[in-house]
């Protein structure tokens, strides 16, 4: 079955521990990206990347890295999460017709 | 810079209503337009799309034509069920794959 696959899933954590979120997908695409949704404000672009060692900032770059090391991978990392990144984020890929394929989501907590 | 305006929800409605929500678009070039939907729960999934002017794209009872002129692309459906409840989003692509999504509209039709 074609997915996105997250995780965590939910979490809870506080200021200063580094985090990761994982993402991966199956469908061997190269366009895979990561969004914040928080309430009134749709979704925002953190980064995106076309391929393998290619990521680019999109809108809400700051406090946020990822690593593009596999087509299928594309961690975010949050080194120093603060309480303003509490959000729900998800993880697409793009097929070439540019459709997006999301995961599920994953609510972050920062206390 | 590139901007998406949705109709502020949420959008309360009774089964079988005529739907609209309505989205226009700022970009330079002509984009690509997309409707994307979110159920509770889950992550965003592609509704429907258009490529071109006076394209008119469909799916699930749903339409939505590419107007240049007036730089829009309207979510129309002629009867709406209690399962169509969820978070309409209108995102468009410059061809640059940095998308730029809507607030997104919430629609509850109810029995």
């Amino acid at each position: 079955e074609a997915q996105v696959t997250q995780n965590p899933r939910y979490l809870i954590t506080v200021t200063g521990k580094k985090l990761t979120v994982t993402c991966s997908q199956n469908m061997n695409h190269e366009y895979m990206s990561w969004y914040r949704q928080d309430p009134g404000l749709g979704l925002r672009q953190i980064y995106y990347s076309m391929n393998v060692e290619v990521t680019d900032k999109g809108d809400v770059p700051e406090g946020y890295k990822v690593s593009r090391k596999e087509k299928r991978n594309f961690p975010l990392i949050l080194e120093s999460p603060s309480p303003n990144q509490t959000s729900l984020y998800f993880c697409a890929s793009m097929e070439n017709t540019g459709e997006l394929f999301f995961g599920e989501g994953s609510r972050l907590t920062v206390l | 810079g590139n901007s998406v305006t949705q109709m502020e929800g949420p959008v309360t409605l009774s089964e079988e209503a005529f739907l609209t929500i309505n989205c226009t678009y700022t970009a330079t070039g002509y984009p690509s337009l997309f409707w994307y939907v979110q159920y509770p729960g889950e992550g965003l999934q592609l509704l429907l799309k258009a490529t071109k002017a006076d394209d008119k794209g469909s799916n699930k009872g749903f339409e939505a034509t590419y107007r240049k002129e007036t730089t829009s692309f309207h979510l129309e459906k002629g009867s709406v069920q209690v399962s169509d409840s969820a978070v309409y989003f209108c995102v468009f692509d410059t061809g640059r794959r940095a998308l730029t999504f809507g607030s997104g509209t919430r629609l509850q039709v109810q029995p």
